[in-house]
């Protein structure tokens, strides 16, 4: 694809209720990450994928925060019973770091805003 | 561990006044840096980047940082903005295969 592919846009929940974000990187990627970015805050690491290396997860807030992704392609960050301060954009990015080019710089998704009501 | 501090939050500037914004990281081996931009209502790209060799990197419309290592700093400059720099600004680090750690980010406004 031509670029970072997230789904859905936009996600309105109610507090409690499981949510799942979808990743599609660029196809040949080999690393992926998760960041979250709240109102006026920066960018808050969350989880990183380098091929088939285990996650990096130091980032990820709670046990209610997982991510899984399949060989190097799709990944998919879930969220369960949500919470009010998981509202946030939630950006995947994906870079062609491996061995030989691990210094790639990370290419964005248009990021996933979620909404707990 | 690696981390980066950006030291202006929020930077106002009128049209064709010169731009510096601050980065500092904390790792102690090789690293690579970035500056990233988010334009309002567009996904965060790449502005430049700092790997190896000349340490004064030039990016896309007329930016440029310095990579300082003895003060581990990475500032981004630009001699004269304009409205249309108007974004959010991102450095970011990588220290070898580690991931990569984002600054807080300095929201830049430009007065026309």
């Amino acid at each position: 694809g031509a670029g970072v592919s997230q789904s859905p846009s936009n996600k309105v929940t109610e507090k409690g209720k499981d949510v799942e974000l979808r990743c599609d990187p660029i196809s040949g990627h080999t690393a992926l990450y998760w960041y979250r970015q709240r109102l006026g805050q920066g960018l808050e690491f969350l989880i990183y994928f380098q091929g088939n290396s285990a996650p990096d997860k130091s980032g990820l807030p709670s046990d209610r925060f997982s991510a899984e992704r399949t060989g190097e392609s799709v990944s998919t960050l879930t969220i369960q019973r949500t919470q009010q301060e998981d509202s946030a954009v939630y950006l995947c990015a994906s870079s062609s770091a491996d061995r030989s080019s691990y210094n790639s710089p990370l290419h964005f998704g248009n990021g996933t805003r979620l909404t707990v009501t | 561990a690696q981390s980066v501090s950006q030291h202006n939050h929020h930077v106002i500037l009128s049209e064709a006044a010169s731009l510096e914004l601050g980065c500092n990281y904390s790792y102690g081996g090789t690293v690579n840096l970035f500056w990233y931009v988010q334009y309002p209502g567009q996904h965060l790209q790449l502005l430049l980047k700092y790997f190896s060799g000349d340490p004064l990197v030039k990016g896309i419309k007329g930016f440029e940082a310095e990579f300082i290592k003895s003060k581990f700093s990475f500032n981004l400059r630009k001699p004269s903005v304009q409205w249309s720099d108007t974004a959010e600004y991102f450095c970011a680090v990588k220290g070898g295969y580690q991931k990569v750690t984002f600054g807080i980010g300095t929201k830049l406004q430009v007065i026309p």
